[in-house]
């Protein structure tokens, strides 16, 4: 299974665009990436998902470099409420769609 | 409103007391989903469920049992055999796993487990 790494933590002031990186360099053709978001104590939220084109919805936007092997989640105009843990999941399609879900990024939207 | 619920919202226990967190979803969807999430971890998935009366153990099934009796419901029972049962517990749905990838699952509200 493909694995994601992320950073621990990011800082974002309000109204700025909030750029979130993520490696998923084994990832497989056939795999798709995925970005949740949990607010504290709530259970994650869906926010957008892709196989190799940018996809952008009212949430955010995902950019897929050309290789796959890395993702950023932007959003582009960062609010207090965004303050949460952004996860970048890589959809495992043969095993049962199970997410694997890692330590995530904590993002902090700061005033 | 469709969705997911968990109840209760926060639950303690004794040691030694098997306890029992209700599922529901009125999504009709087919799959169920049980994962667990220590504080400042990801999730981890303990059981999950493809099709009414049939589930399959996760990556952490030791101590827990579940039953699908139902498509609507998924409850995960944590028995005694657990030994760190402390933790928030997750529920999420997805439909037809037969449909792909495009399908992301959807998150119950959770359920913070406490053992006094």
């Amino acid at each position: 299974d493909a694995k994601t790494t992320q950073p621990p933590s990011m800082d974002c002031a309000e109204g700025r665009a909030a750029n979130l990186p993520c490696n998923h360099s084994t990832i497989s053709g056939n795999e798709y990436v995925y970005w949740y978001r949990q607010i504290h104590s709530q259970g994650p939220q869906y926010i957008i998902h892709g196989l190799k084109n940018n996809e952008t919805n009212e949430m955010a936007s995902l950019i897929i470099t050309e290789d796959r092997k890395s993702s950023t989640l932007i959003l582009p105009h960062a609010t207090l409420r965004d303050t949460a843990v952004y996860y970048c999941i890589v959809r495992v399609l043969y095993n049962f769609n199970k997410f694997y879900f890692g330590s995530g990024t904590k993002l902090n939207v700061k005033p | 409103d469709g969705g997911i619920t968990q109840s209760p919202k926060y639950l303690f226990r004794k040691e030694g007391q098997n306890v029992t967190l209700s599922c529901e979803q009125n999504l009709n969807h087919d799959a169920m989903y049980w994962y667990r999430q220590d504080p400042g971890q990801g999730l981890r998935l303990i059981y999950y469920s493809q099709i009414v009366n049939d589930f399959q153990k996760g990556d952490i099934a030791e101590g827990y049992s579940v039953s699908r009796e139902k498509k609507e419901s998924f409850p995960l029972t944590v028995t005694s055999a657990q030994k760190n049962p402390t933790a928030f517990y997750l529920c999420a749905s997805q439909d037809s796993v037969l449909l792909g990838a495009n399908n992301e699952q959807f998150f119950g509200p959770g359920t913070r487990l406490t053992v006094l």
